[in-house]
């Protein structure tokens, strides 16, 4: 157990649908990474925050967004979903914000289904 | 944009035998990291590697880092049937880039 969470496990909902996925990080990390994983990409960094504010993003679509509230978890909203969306979707967290030296401890991840 | 390049793709192996895998990017990094995911998990560190030409262990695994600071690779040895699943490689700047991973399946 990695000490940090995700909820839902499995989410399964239909095209045009917005969805959000919720991670809460290790407790006293102050960091939180979203990445999504499909079957013939491997691990897509879509964005990191650190404390509340953005600080890095990645292959993220327009439609996604993410954000981390004053207690520190994090929500990744995923709206006008399509099939391609359909994929495993992982959060992890950091102490603090360094991606270089910060070991990342992941969450059991969000398997998301678009129908 | 940065990639990481892992092969194999897949192995199939013997149990017992020795694996080795390796991961090469056109970029420099300083730091390689290496993963696994067991299936219907998140992935957790293995190892990590924070110098060129460093040799680090963990148990059976070993994993290098290439002294160009292009590559590394990861070995396993004598393998259990726990080692099976995915095997990523990563490399961190101002954020993390993944290789797309190595499965490793062991025959029965």
């Amino acid at each position: 157990d990695s000490g940090v969470t995700q909820t839902p496990k499995h989410l399964i909902t239909a095209t045009g649908q917005r969805v959000t996925l919720r991670c809460s990080p290790r407790s006293g990390d102050l960091s939180v990474y979203w990445y999504q994983q499909s079957l013939d990409q491997g691990l897509q960094f879509l964005i990191h925050y650190y404390n509340g504010e953005e600080r890095a993003k990645g292959n993220i679509l327009e439609r996604f967004s993410a954000q981390q509230f004053p207690d520190l978890h994090s929500e990744l909203n995923l709206s006008s979903l399509e099939l391609g969306d359909s994929a495993l979707y992982f959060c992890a967290s950091t102490r603090f914000g360094l991606p270089n030296t910060d070991t990342q401890y992941f969450g059991p991840g969000t398997r998301l289904t678009v129908l | 944009g940065q990639q990481l390049n892992q092969s194999p793709q897949s192995m199939f192996i013997q149990e017992g035998e020795d694996v080795s895998m390796n991961c090469t990017s056109s970029s420099i990094f300083n730091t390689w990291l290496w993963y696994k995911q067991d299936p219907g998990e998140g992935p957790v560190l293995l190892i990590a590697l924070y110098k060129a030409g460093e040799l680090t262990s963990n148990g059976r695994l070993t994993a290098q880092f290439g002294i160009t600071r292009k590559d590394s690779f990861l070995n396993i040895s004598a393998s259990i049937p726990s080692d099976v699943g995915i095997y990523f490689c990563a490399g961190p700047n101002d954020k993390i880039i993944f290789g797309k991973g190595t499965r490793l399946h062991i025959l029965p």
